[in-house]
């Protein structure tokens, strides 16, 4: 099944411990992109990837990292947590090296808590 | 500022009617344009994408509209069912010399009773 998997899918840690939140997607596509989701706030872009080894900043950049030294992953790492980086987090690819300009795919989400 | 504005209070209508969500945005020249379908606690779920030269774009029941003037996107949702319940979210690809960069809406929630 051509799909976004994301892991974990729940995580409670305590500040500064570091984390990754795996993304993984298996239709071979270009693009790779991780929002973070708040009420109030909506989808905020983290980082993106147009293609492998290739990555840039979107809105909300600071305090995560990401690489992207294979295609088909995408991880997202939290240095050094901070209780503002609980969130509802996505992960998402398209097929267009060009970004967004084609559908979008969203994985399942992953609910961080920092304490 | 730039701002994507989209209606922050839910749309009640009745089943089998036309549904209407609007995005309008300030401050930005839009190369695209899309339109997701988010339930609560899951991925958004794409449902159509406008190019800046294109008017209108039809799938199914759904029709989107992209008025660069007015700086507005309409979103339609035709014989609309209690399925069709949920959040349903714009999002813009700001610049068209960066397509990697793509900013939302906070949505607006769509009820549709039976």
């Amino acid at each position: 099944e051509a799909q976004v998997t994301q892991n974990p899918r729940y995580l409670i840690t305590v500040t500064g411990k570091k984390l990754t939140v795996t993304c993984s997607q298996n239709m071979n596509h270009e693009y790779m992109s991780w929002y973070r989701q708040d009420p109030g706030l909506g989808l905020r872009q983290i980082y993106y990837s147009m293609n492998v080894e290739v990555t840039d900043k979107g809105d909300v950049p600071e305090g995560y990292k990401v690489s992207r030294k294979e295609k088909r992953n995408f991880p997202l790492i939290l240095e050094s947590p901070s209780p503002n980086q609980t969130s509802l987090y996505f992960c998402a690819s398209s097929p267009s090296g060009r970004g967004v300009t084609d559908e979008q795919f969203f994985g399942p989400g992953t609910r961080l808590t920092v304490l | 500022s730039q701002k994507i504005e989209q209606n922050s209070e839910a749309l009640n209508i009745q089943e089998g009617k036309t549904a209407t969500l609007t995005c309008n945005y300030t401050n930005y020249s839009p190369a695209y344009l899309q339109w997701y379908r988010q339930d609560p606690g899951r991925g958004p779920v794409f449902l159509l994408l406008i190019r800046e030269n294109e008017k209108e774009k039809r799938k199914e029941r759904l029709k989107v509209t992209f008025d660069t003037t007015l700086k507005q996107s309409l979103f339609h949702i035709t014989a609309s069912q209690p399925a069709d319940s949920a959040t349903y979210l714009c999002a813009l690809v700001p610049i068209s010399g960066n397509t990697g960069k793509l900013i939302f809406g906070q949505g607006t929630t769509l009820q549709v009773k039976p």
